[in-house]
């Protein structure tokens, strides 16, 4: 079965301090994993995404097919991170499967 | 290039009552997906649909329908509103062959009384 778990529901750290928000998948097959992220009073945007294996915002994430995780990482954290992320992984009929998503909250 | 458009922004209906909603691609997209989103569930899929038809279904009651026409806009409708169905409903408009790169709108925010 295809499933994004994050076992996060709420993560809470201080500025400054290194953020990852963990992010697990199951899937028979090379899954193509995402980061989105929606800042309060905004739409749902694409944070990143595995094959680019760029850094944006700071954040970086590698996928792990060992462990089958794609953590979201970022050694500094600032206030503006404060959103909920989610994980989501590309599916073998083009839908999106979603985790539940973690609400990140920066504290000053 | 325009983003995702959904209209209405807000809207509050009664329990029993129908609604549309609807959801302007980024032009050229000609896949959108329907999302429920609440703060107890998170992303919830609805619907795919893509040149008109619908490709994916999540597991919604049939109450949720939807369809898209040929410029790639869509609607959804839900019938027989229920208050349960109160959430923000988010669509999101991708180009065929870029897997897992959606564009989101806004949403409209459902409030059922």
């Amino acid at each position: 079965a295809q499933r994004v778990t994050q076992p996060e529901k709420l993560l809470s750290v201080f500025k400054g301090a290194p953020v990852e928000l963990k992010c697990n998948y199951s899937y028979s097959g090379s899954p193509e994993l995402f980061w989105y992220v929606q800042y309060s009073r905004q739409r749902l945007q694409l944070l990143l995404r595995h094959i680019s294996r760029e850094s944006i915002k700071g954040f970086t994430a590698d996928l792990n097919k060992g462990e089958t995780s794609f953590h979201l990482k970022k050694p500094f954290a600032q206030e503006e991170d404060s959103a909920m992320y989610y994980c989501a992984l590309s599916g073998s009929n083009y839908q999106l499967i979603w985790g539940a998503g973690t609400k990140l909250i920066i504290k000053p | 290039k325009a983003g995702v458009t959904q209209t209405p922004r807000y809207l509050i209906k009664t329990r029993g009552q129908q609604v549309t909603l609807s959801c302007s691609p980024i032009s050229g997209h000609r896949s959108v997906s329907w999302y429920q989103q609440t703060p107890g569930q998170g992303l919830q899929f609805l619907f795919e649909y893509f040149s008109e038809t619908q490709r994916n279904k999540g597991n919604f009651p049939g109450r949720f329908s939807g369809r898209q026409f040929s410029n790639s806009r869509s609607e959804m409708n839900v019938s027989t509103l229920e208050l349960g169905d109160s959430a923000l409903y988010l669509c999101a408009s991708s180009l065929e062959g870029a897997r897992g790169l959606a564009f989101f709108g806004q949403g409209t925010r459902l409030t059922v009384v």
